[in-house]
């Protein structure tokens, strides 16, 4: 299994500022993604974080909106620009180990005002 | 996009009994996942199934897999009141990539 670590745990943001959220995790781990939970709703995948490279986003999911980085195998940063009410969501990041299992970090639960 | 349909959305029983989830899924997997949320916090990993298994079992966890049906279910026996979560099927591919499920929200009565 992997440990994950995500900051903040929870945040009250002012529409129109940004904020970026980190996930590190105790070893080294090739693929690391983030995913959107919408309130009440399911989690869906917004990118996944490639280690010095572009992220690649999902349909609907801007590089603008959600800038993503990925320095190295351990720790990735996901940014939400000039958020607005309908941003508020718990972000999660998730590493995938022995290629297969898939492990979630305790979630950003963000609310947007 | 969702994957698929979970069922039921939401399923009340007494501590103790079993507790059945069903999820359907749309396409071709190497695997699929189950998780628990509690109150809307991280995933926990239960347990995962890959595709060429038909059943998996974990404690009081047992999982089975239907590619022909593109069905999996998750059964939770002698269920606690701890059990009282959301869970979440998620099916995964090539990619690695998740795609998960509805969700069922179990409430355990004590």
């Amino acid at each position: 299994s992997a440990v994950i670590s995500q900051k903040p745990s929870r945040d009250i943001c002012q529409r129109g500022t940004s904020l970026t959220i980190q996930c590190q995790v105790d070893s080294q781990v090739t693929m690391m993604f983030w995913y959107r939970q919408q309130p009440g709703q399911s989690l869906t995948l917004i990118a996944t974080a490639n280690q010095g490279s572009e992220a690649t986003y999902e349909s609907g999911f801007v590089i603008d909106k959600f800038p993503i980085s990925r320095p190295n195998l351990t720790f990735s940063t996901l940014t939400v620009s000039n958020m607005s009410p309908e941003d508020s969501s718990i972000y999660l990041c998730s590493v995938v180990v022995e290629d297969t299992e898939a492990f979630f970090g305790q979630g950003t639960r963000l609310t947007v005002v | 996009s969702q994957q698929g349909e979970e069922d039921p959305q939401a399923l009340s029983i007494q501590e103790g009994e079993n507790a059945t989830m069903n999820c359907s899924y749309k396409t071709s997997i190497n695997n699929l996942q189950w998780y628990r949320q509690n109150s809307g916090r991280g995933l926990v990993h239960l347990i995962l199934i890959r595709s060429n298994e038909r059943e998996k079992h974990s404690g009081r966890l047992r999982v089975t897999l239907d590619t022909s049906k593109k069905s999996s279910s998750l059964l939770i026996t002698a269920s606690r009141a701890a059990d009282t979560a959301s869970y979440f099927c998620a099916t995964g591919d090539s990619s690695y990539k998740l795609i998960f499920g509805s969700g069922t929200r179990l409430l355990v009565r004590p």
